[in-house]
Protein backbone atom coordinates (compact mmCIF):
# COMPACT_ATOMS: atom_id res chain seq x y z
CA UNK A 1 0.00 0.00 0.00
CA UNK A 2 1.17 2.95 -0.90
CA UNK A 3 1.87 5.87 1.81
CA UNK A 4 -0.61 8.45 0.71
CA UNK A 5 -3.39 8.08 -1.92
CA UNK A 6 -5.17 10.11 -3.96
CA UNK A 7 -7.84 10.05 -6.30
CA UNK A 8 -6.34 10.35 -9.54
CA UNK A 9 -8.91 12.27 -11.40
CA UNK A 10 -9.13 14.19 -13.72
CA UNK A 11 -11.80 15.53 -11.65
CA UNK A 12 -14.27 18.18 -13.66
CA UNK A 13 -16.57 20.67 -12.05
CA UNK A 14 -18.46 23.68 -13.66
CA UNK A 15 -17.77 27.03 -11.99
CA UNK A 16 -19.63 27.72 -8.75
CA UNK A 17 -19.53 24.05 -7.74
CA UNK A 18 -18.12 22.37 -4.76
CA UNK A 19 -14.95 20.60 -5.38
CA UNK A 20 -14.34 17.27 -3.16
CA UNK A 21 -10.82 16.17 -3.50
CA UNK A 22 -9.78 13.17 -1.17
CA UNK A 23 -6.74 11.63 0.00
CA UNK A 24 -5.75 8.30 2.48
CA UNK A 25 -2.71 7.73 4.39
CA UNK A 26 -1.34 4.62 5.86
CA UNK A 27 -0.30 5.37 9.52
CA UNK A 28 -3.14 6.32 12.19
CA UNK A 29 -0.48 7.64 14.01
CA UNK A 30 0.05 10.59 11.53
CA UNK A 31 -0.57 13.99 12.94
CA UNK A 32 0.74 16.75 10.43
CA UNK A 33 -1.53 16.92 6.93
CA UNK A 34 -1.32 19.33 4.15
CA UNK A 35 -2.62 20.16 0.48
CA UNK A 36 -0.65 21.94 -1.97
CA UNK A 37 -1.94 23.45 -5.15
CA UNK A 38 0.35 23.18 -8.05
CA UNK A 39 -0.36 25.66 -11.72
CA UNK A 40 1.07 23.54 -14.80
CA UNK A 41 4.72 24.36 -15.09
CA UNK A 42 4.90 25.90 -11.42
CA UNK A 43 5.93 24.90 -7.54
CA UNK A 44 3.51 23.63 -5.45
CA UNK A 45 2.21 25.76 -3.14
CA UNK A 46 0.60 25.77 0.46
CA UNK A 47 -2.72 26.19 0.82
CA UNK A 48 -3.96 24.39 3.68
CA UNK A 49 -2.74 22.70 6.91
CA UNK A 50 -4.76 20.34 8.68
CA UNK A 51 -3.88 18.95 12.53
CA UNK A 52 -6.94 17.78 14.25
CA UNK A 53 -9.46 15.93 13.70
CA UNK A 54 -12.62 17.82 11.88
CA UNK A 55 -12.82 20.84 9.48
CA UNK A 56 -10.84 23.78 9.08
CA UNK A 57 -11.75 26.29 7.08
CA UNK A 58 -10.23 29.11 5.17
CA UNK A 59 -12.24 30.96 2.89
CA UNK A 60 -13.45 28.63 -0.07
CA UNK A 61 -11.25 26.30 1.40
CA UNK A 62 -12.10 23.90 3.52
CA UNK A 63 -10.02 21.11 4.65
CA UNK A 64 -11.29 17.82 6.94
CA UNK A 65 -9.26 15.07 8.42
CA UNK A 66 -11.03 12.00 10.00
CA UNK A 67 -7.68 9.85 11.90
CA UNK A 68 -9.79 7.06 12.51
CA UNK A 69 -10.61 6.63 9.06
CA UNK A 70 -6.90 7.68 7.74
CA UNK A 71 -8.77 10.46 5.45
CA UNK A 72 -7.86 13.59 4.58
CA UNK A 73 -9.91 15.97 1.93
CA UNK A 74 -10.30 19.53 0.68
CA UNK A 75 -13.51 20.39 -0.12
CA UNK A 76 -13.51 24.06 -2.51
CA UNK A 77 -16.67 25.99 -2.45
CA UNK A 78 -18.09 28.41 -5.23
CA UNK A 79 -15.19 26.62 -7.68
CA UNK A 80 -13.64 29.23 -10.00
CA UNK A 81 -11.49 28.64 -13.11
CA UNK A 82 -8.66 29.82 -11.16
CA UNK A 83 -8.71 26.92 -9.09
CA UNK A 84 -7.83 24.71 -12.14
CA UNK A 85 -4.56 23.15 -10.70
CA UNK A 86 -3.47 19.67 -9.69
CA UNK A 87 -3.93 19.45 -5.88
CA UNK A 88 -1.34 17.32 -3.78
CA UNK A 89 -1.74 16.22 -0.61
CA UNK A 90 1.08 15.49 2.05
CA UNK A 91 1.59 13.65 5.31
CA UNK A 92 3.81 13.45 8.20
CA UNK A 93 3.62 10.06 8.76
CA UNK A 94 4.43 8.77 12.37
CA UNK A 95 7.97 7.22 12.77
CA UNK A 96 9.36 9.00 9.88
CA UNK A 97 12.24 11.35 10.50
CA UNK A 98 11.06 14.94 11.84
CA UNK A 99 9.97 17.60 9.07
CA UNK A 100 9.60 14.65 6.52
CA UNK A 101 6.51 14.74 4.54
CA UNK A 102 4.80 11.81 2.15
CA UNK A 103 3.03 12.88 -1.39
CA UNK A 104 0.37 11.89 -3.08
CA UNK A 105 0.26 11.82 -6.90
CA UNK A 106 -1.79 14.89 -7.03
CA UNK A 107 -5.68 15.36 -8.40
CA UNK A 108 -6.18 17.40 -11.32
CA UNK A 109 -9.02 19.86 -11.03
CA UNK A 110 -10.05 21.82 -13.63
CA UNK A 111 -13.36 24.19 -13.45
CA UNK A 112 -15.01 25.42 -16.71
CA UNK A 113 -16.95 28.16 -16.65
CA UNK B 1 12.28 38.02 1.94
CA UNK B 2 12.98 36.27 -0.81
CA UNK B 3 11.91 33.13 0.14
CA UNK B 4 13.15 29.59 -1.17
CA UNK B 5 15.16 30.44 -4.17
CA UNK B 6 16.27 27.97 -6.82
CA UNK B 7 19.24 28.63 -9.66
CA UNK B 8 18.78 28.15 -12.70
CA UNK B 9 15.83 27.99 -14.14
CA UNK B 10 16.52 25.78 -17.35
CA UNK B 11 19.38 23.34 -17.95
CA UNK B 12 20.24 20.71 -20.48
CA UNK B 13 23.08 18.48 -20.10
CA UNK B 14 24.61 15.94 -22.24
CA UNK B 15 25.26 12.56 -20.76
CA UNK B 16 28.50 11.90 -18.28
CA UNK B 17 27.90 15.67 -17.81
CA UNK B 18 27.57 17.14 -14.09
CA UNK B 19 26.25 20.20 -12.88
CA UNK B 20 25.19 21.59 -9.26
CA UNK B 21 21.72 22.65 -8.81
CA UNK B 22 21.44 25.68 -6.09
CA UNK B 23 18.95 26.72 -3.71
CA UNK B 24 18.75 28.64 -0.94
CA UNK B 25 16.31 30.21 1.89
CA UNK B 26 16.32 33.27 3.77
CA UNK B 27 13.68 32.17 6.43
CA UNK B 28 16.47 30.62 9.11
CA UNK B 29 14.99 27.29 8.36
CA UNK B 30 16.96 24.63 9.77
CA UNK B 31 15.13 21.72 7.21
CA UNK B 32 15.31 21.33 3.89
CA UNK B 33 14.89 19.07 0.93
CA UNK B 34 15.12 18.12 -2.49
CA UNK B 35 12.73 16.40 -4.83
CA UNK B 36 12.23 15.47 -8.08
CA UNK B 37 9.21 15.12 -10.13
CA UNK B 38 8.52 13.72 -13.38
CA UNK B 39 5.33 13.85 -15.66
CA UNK B 40 1.86 12.84 -13.95
CA UNK B 41 3.60 11.76 -10.81
CA UNK B 42 4.24 13.19 -7.48
CA UNK B 43 7.14 14.64 -5.86
CA UNK B 44 9.82 12.06 -4.64
CA UNK B 45 12.27 12.93 -1.65
CA UNK B 46 15.95 12.86 -3.15
CA UNK B 47 17.38 14.07 -0.16
CA UNK B 48 17.01 16.28 3.04
CA UNK B 49 18.80 18.12 5.77
CA UNK B 50 17.86 18.78 9.13
CA UNK B 51 20.69 21.47 9.77
CA UNK B 52 23.90 22.64 8.77
CA UNK B 53 26.25 19.53 8.17
CA UNK B 54 23.55 16.93 8.38
CA UNK B 55 22.24 15.51 5.36
CA UNK B 56 20.08 12.32 4.75
CA UNK B 57 19.14 10.22 1.70
CA UNK B 58 15.34 10.20 0.82
CA UNK B 59 13.68 7.72 -1.58
CA UNK B 60 15.76 8.17 -4.58
CA UNK B 61 19.13 9.17 -4.07
CA UNK B 62 21.67 7.41 -6.31
CA UNK B 63 23.37 9.89 -8.91
CA UNK B 64 22.67 12.97 -6.91
CA UNK B 65 24.53 14.35 -3.56
CA UNK B 66 24.37 17.16 -1.07
CA UNK B 67 25.97 19.11 1.28
CA UNK B 68 24.95 21.51 3.43
CA UNK B 69 27.61 24.00 4.95
CA UNK B 70 25.12 26.77 6.32
CA UNK B 71 21.98 27.06 7.15
CA UNK B 72 21.18 28.67 4.04
CA UNK B 73 22.29 27.02 1.22
CA UNK B 74 21.94 23.36 0.11
CA UNK B 75 23.15 22.75 -3.28
CA UNK B 76 22.27 19.37 -5.48
CA UNK B 77 25.41 17.78 -7.06
CA UNK B 78 24.54 15.40 -10.37
CA UNK B 79 27.70 13.21 -11.29
CA UNK B 80 27.78 11.65 -14.80
CA UNK B 81 24.05 12.80 -15.60
CA UNK B 82 21.84 10.26 -17.28
CA UNK B 83 18.47 10.67 -19.57
CA UNK B 84 16.47 9.42 -16.24
CA UNK B 85 18.04 12.31 -14.52
CA UNK B 86 15.25 14.44 -16.64
CA UNK B 87 13.04 16.33 -14.42
CA UNK B 88 11.73 19.24 -12.91
CA UNK B 89 13.50 19.62 -9.53
CA UNK B 90 12.10 21.79 -6.37
CA UNK B 91 13.74 23.01 -3.45
CA UNK B 92 11.90 23.20 0.10
CA UNK B 93 12.66 24.40 3.54
CA UNK B 94 10.51 24.24 6.35
CA UNK B 95 11.00 25.36 10.33
CA UNK B 96 12.16 23.00 13.10
CA UNK B 97 8.98 24.37 14.78
CA UNK B 98 7.60 21.05 14.67
CA UNK B 99 4.23 22.15 11.98
CA UNK B 100 6.48 20.72 9.09
CA UNK B 101 4.87 23.33 6.44
CA UNK B 102 7.25 22.84 3.37
CA UNK B 103 7.30 26.07 1.01
CA UNK B 104 8.75 25.49 -1.91
CA UNK B 105 11.50 27.05 -4.48
CA UNK B 106 10.29 28.11 -8.22
CA UNK B 107 12.19 25.22 -9.54
CA UNK B 108 14.67 24.25 -11.94
CA UNK B 109 13.97 21.83 -15.40
CA UNK B 110 16.84 19.69 -16.62
CA UNK B 111 16.81 17.75 -19.78
CA UNK B 112 19.49 15.42 -19.95
CA UNK B 113 19.97 14.35 -23.66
Amino acid sequence: QKEVEQNSGPLSVPEGAIASLNCTYSDRGSQSFFWYRQYSGKSPELIMSIYSNGDKEDGRFTAQLNKASQYVSLLIRDSQPSDSATYLCAVNLRGSTLGRLYFGRGTQLTVWP
Amino acid sequence: NAGVTQTPKFRILKIGQSMTLQCAQDMNHNYMYWYRQDPGMGLKLIYYSVGAGITDKGEVPNGYNVSRSTTEDFPLRLELAAPSQTSVYFCASSDRGGTYEQYFGPGTRLTVT
